[in-house]
């Protein structure tokens, strides 16, 4: 399995834009976890869904932040509009049924996102 | 919700000697404690996890112990090398009704090796 899959890696705009990041989880796993990243807050979890459901959205920050999970493969974390302190790196990461006692969740390898 | 605090922030050790990140949590109902490893540029990666049922689990060079009456947990990271050179983070999950629970992280402890 390739992992988890993220596009694009690095991606710059100007304040104002709508910026659409992508996902595809592992085969087979039934969670899927988006986070930001930040220097000053560490890892925060914006969102997670199971079996494409969406089941805390707690984290993410206002309402120009949105995620969907349309089908098994594939999820998208959207910002409209963005604003310069969205700029972080944007994490998806995806996990299987707990299994042995782990909890293991799998990342992705990140999307540089800088708003200028 | 969980709150998880993590020291040092940053921590510099010699070659082959021992490192140890603590962490506490406030959600006396957490049960599950996995510590990731973040090199440079790349993604976090699980690197041990406790439950809280065990008070002590080792792999290798790395050990995490959990004292659930304090509500804290500690990695322990002995004989170190420069290639354990990384950011680390502690994490913490609590118990849920049914289904899963979101993980909540720590602010990360950066351990570098002064060879």
């Amino acid at each position: 399995d390739a992992g988890v899959i993220q596009s694009p890696r690095h991606e710059v705009t100007e304040m104002g834009q709508e910026v659409t990041l992508r996902c595809k989880p592992i085969s087979g796993h039934d969670y899927l976890f988006w986070y930001r990243q930040t220097m000053m807050r560490g890892l925060e979890l914006l969102i997670y869904f199971n079996n494409n459901v969406p089941i805390d959205d707690s984290g993410m920050p206002e309402d120009r932040f949105s995620a969907k999970m349309p089908n098994a493969s594939f999820s998208t974390l959207k910002i409209q509009p963005s604003e310069p302190r969205d700029s972080a790196v944007y994490f998806c990461a995806s996990s299987p049924l707990p299994s042995g006692g782990s909890l293991e969740q799998f990342f992705g390898p990140g999307t540089r996102l800088t708003v200028l | 919700g969980e709150n998880v605090e993590q020291h040092p922030s940053t921590l510099s050790v010699q070659e082959g000697d021992s490192a140890v990140i603590k962490c506490t949590y406030s959600d006396s109902a957490s049960n599950y404690f996995p510590w990731y490893k973040q090199e440079l540029g790349k993604r976090p990666q699980l690197i041990i996890d406790i439950r809280s049922n065990v008070g002590e689990k080792k792999d290798q060079r790395i050990a995490v112990t959990l004292n659930k009456t304090a509500k804290h947990f500690s990695l322990h990271i002995t004989e170190t090398q420069p290639e354990d050179s990384a950011v680390y983070f502690c994490a913490a999950r609590p118990r849920g009704a049914g289904g899963y629970q979101k993980v909540t992280f720590g602010i990360g402890t950066k351990l570098q090796v002064i060879p």
